[in-house]
Formats: structure tokens, sequence, C-alpha cells
């Protein structure tokens, strides 16, 4: 059974700092692994997805690596913004026709001005 | 385009009432999945359709759950009777056949007294 964890739970750090959070699953036969970004009283919304034949995705202030083999993945934020304050959870979809997307644990994020 | 549209936002019953949480997927979706997120266990699927055809229901905790597509622009997820256990944030989420995002919508916040 599939099991995707985040660390850590909770981080705090100050505007301007550049951060990595961390994701690892337990089955590496994914097909994809996403981020997501959700704010509080709000729905989801998909930040990056990477393939499982790629290495990583980036778009603007944000990076995404995908190490399958390690069951791992990380997400950087460059330089962060008080806006950054969300939390953020990754998903892998497993192999085959299933559309199932298996969620982590989430990292709240607080960025203090 | 609207987005996903969930109804009611905010949902307050007593023990052993029914509860009909309802969902309008974005136009020209054929996916259609239903979330149940709670601090203890995170964000899990419950089920989701294609097509209006449910495909995986693994996720349905018990069968005071059920969930109905009549058509490709609506589904209903209904519990009864609800428990206090049942108390979550309830999403619902749409996606388009050969894309890898899913859309959430703003989710419906369950307390059952």
């Amino acid at each position: 059974k599939q099991e995707v964890t985040q660390i850590p739970a909770a981080l705090s750090v100050p505007e301007g700092e550049n951060l990595v959070l961390n994701c690892s699953f337990t089955d590496s036969a994914i097909y994809n692994l996403q981020w997501f970004r959700q704010d509080p009283g709000k729905g989801l919304t998909s930040l990056l997805l990477i393939q499982s034949s790629q290495r990583e995705q980036t778009s603007g202030r944000l990076n995404a690596s995908l190490d399958k083999s390690s069951g791992r993945s990380t997400l950087y934020i460059a330089a962060s913004q008080p806006g950054d304050s969300a939390t953020y959870l990754c998903a892998v979809r497993r192999g085959g026709a299933t559309n199932k997307l298996i969620f982590g644990t989430g990292t709240l994020l607080a960025v203090q001005p | 385009d609207a987005g996903v549209i969930q109804s009611p936002r905010h949902e307050v019953t007593e023990m052993g009432q029914e509860v009909t949480l309802r969902c309008k997927p974005i136009s020209g979706h054929d996916y259609l999945f239903w979330y149940r997120q709670t601090m203890m266990r995170g964000l899990e699927l419950l089920i989701y359709f294609n097509n209006n055809v449910p495909i995986d229901d693994s996720g349905m905790p018990e069968d005071r759950f059920s969930a109905k597509m009549p058509n490709a622009s609506f589904s209903t997820l209904k519990i009864q009777p609800s428990e206090p256990r049942d108390s979550a944030v309830y999403f619902c989420a749409s996606q388009l056949s050969g894309t890898d995002t899913q859309y959430f919508g703003p989710g419906t916040r369950l307390t059952v007294l």
C-alpha cells in the first residue's frame, strides 16, 4: 500500500529565505507526482507536476525534483514571500489506468514579513 | 469558467440526520472525484467517476455513504445517517481525460453534532 509522508509538518521562515519541502513515498511504481498548494478555507491548486520519467520541473520561484528510485521528491521555493504562506501537499498517482491520487500529510508553511 | 462548484459551503447537522453534498464539475470534464479531509487522516479519495460511471469506490468508508452522478454536470455525496466522526471538509474535483491536473472545488465543511 502506497504511503506518502511529508517533512516537516510545519515550517516558519523569515521572508526572503530559500526553503525546501520534502515528500517521500513507499512504492516507487508511480505514474507521476504533483505538488499542490492549499490556502485556508479553499481547495487545492496544482503547482507542479513531474512525470515518472522526469527529474524536475520549474515554475517561477518553484522547483520540484523527483528521485523515483529512492521514493523522494522535494519542492524548492526561492526567495520566499508572505504570500507563499499556505499548506503544501504532494500527491502520487499510481501506474496503470487509475486516476487515483494518494496525498501526503502536508507541510504548513508560514513566511514571516 | 466558474471552476468546480460545491454546495453548501458549510453544513451543521445533528447525528442521525441525512446530509447531501453537491458538486458541479467544470464543463467538459469527464472525471469527477470526491475527497474527504480531516486532521487525523489527511486528504483521502472516497470515490471517482468517469463519464458518470463509478470507477473506484474503495475509499467509501461504509454503507452510510453513497455517491451518484446522474449526468455530466452534477454529482451528490450522501451520508445517511450521519455521525460525529463524519465531520470533515469534503472536496469535489474534476479532470479532463488525457490531462493530469485535477481542479478542486472550495469544499464543504461538515459538522455533525
